[in-house]
């Protein structure tokens, strides 16, 4: 059972374009809800977080939508440029002494010139 | 992907064989997690640990065992390796409620 959600598996968007990437979950043991980039070869990178306490998080073209009734949050790529081709994936964290990280399946993003 | 770092990097085993993983921080984090990655599957948790001397079990732990006898290290273990185990394995440290610092993965396949 997959406790973390994510849609769409590949997505193409053009140069300037706005990607979007959306997750949902079940579990309202989660206290935190980052997302991790990762380029080929190498490991998940921390791009952007967000706490079911806001509703909206930005950080320069990068921005979380958080829907805690729903269930739901999703990422937005303003302006997508070739370099943010990328997979990205969703997490949930269990809250507590553990923090441990759920994951979604992961988007992979190809951003055309 | 600073201050994590993982050892080897590629490895070919035959099934049946077996080898020992290795990730190494230098960031004095309490918290070290083992994950795998498949296609279509994102990441998924072996084996983690809280601190020295203690290690616990993830969503997908058979088959695979773990020891945190230093704090900078987490080593993981397959007993006797199987295709099923051909994956991309990656290490992550934390400190308390901070991000979780991914190694660079270690591409593992089993013939």
């Amino acid at each position: 059972q997959q406790q973390v959600k994510q849609s769409p598996q590949s997505l193409i968007v053009q140069k300037g374009g706005i990607s979007i990437i959306n997750c949902a979950y079940e579990n309202t043991a989660f206290d935190y809800f980052p997302w991790y980039q990762q380029f080929p070869g190498k490991g998940p990178a921390l791009l952007i977080a967000i706490r079911p306490d806001v509703s909206e998080k930005k950080e320069g073209r990068f921005t979380i939508s958080f829907n805690k009734s729903a269930k739901q949050f999703s990422l937005h790529i303003m302006d997508s440029q070739p370099g943010d081709s990328a997979t990205y994936f969703c997490a949930a964290r269990y809250g507590g002494a553990t923090n441990k990280l759920i994951f979604g399946t992961g988007t992979l993003l190809a951003v055309q010139p | 992907n600073a201050g994590v770092t993982q050892t080897p990097k590629f490895r070919v085993l035959k099934t049946g064989q077996s080898m020992t993983l290795l990730c190494a921080q230098d960031m004095n984090h309490e918290y070290m997690y083992w994950y795998r990655q498949d296609p279509g599957m994102g990441l998924r948790l072996i084996h983690y640990s809280v601190g020295e001397g203690t290690t616990a079990k993830g969503e997908v732990p058979d088959g695979y065992n773990v020891s945190r006898l230093k704090k900078q290290n987490f080593l993981l273990g397959l007993e006797s390796a199987a295709p099923s185990q051909t994956s991309v394995y990656f290490c992550a440290a934390r400190m308390g409620q901070g991000e979780q610092y991914f190694g660079p993965g270690t591409r593992l396949t089993v013939t």
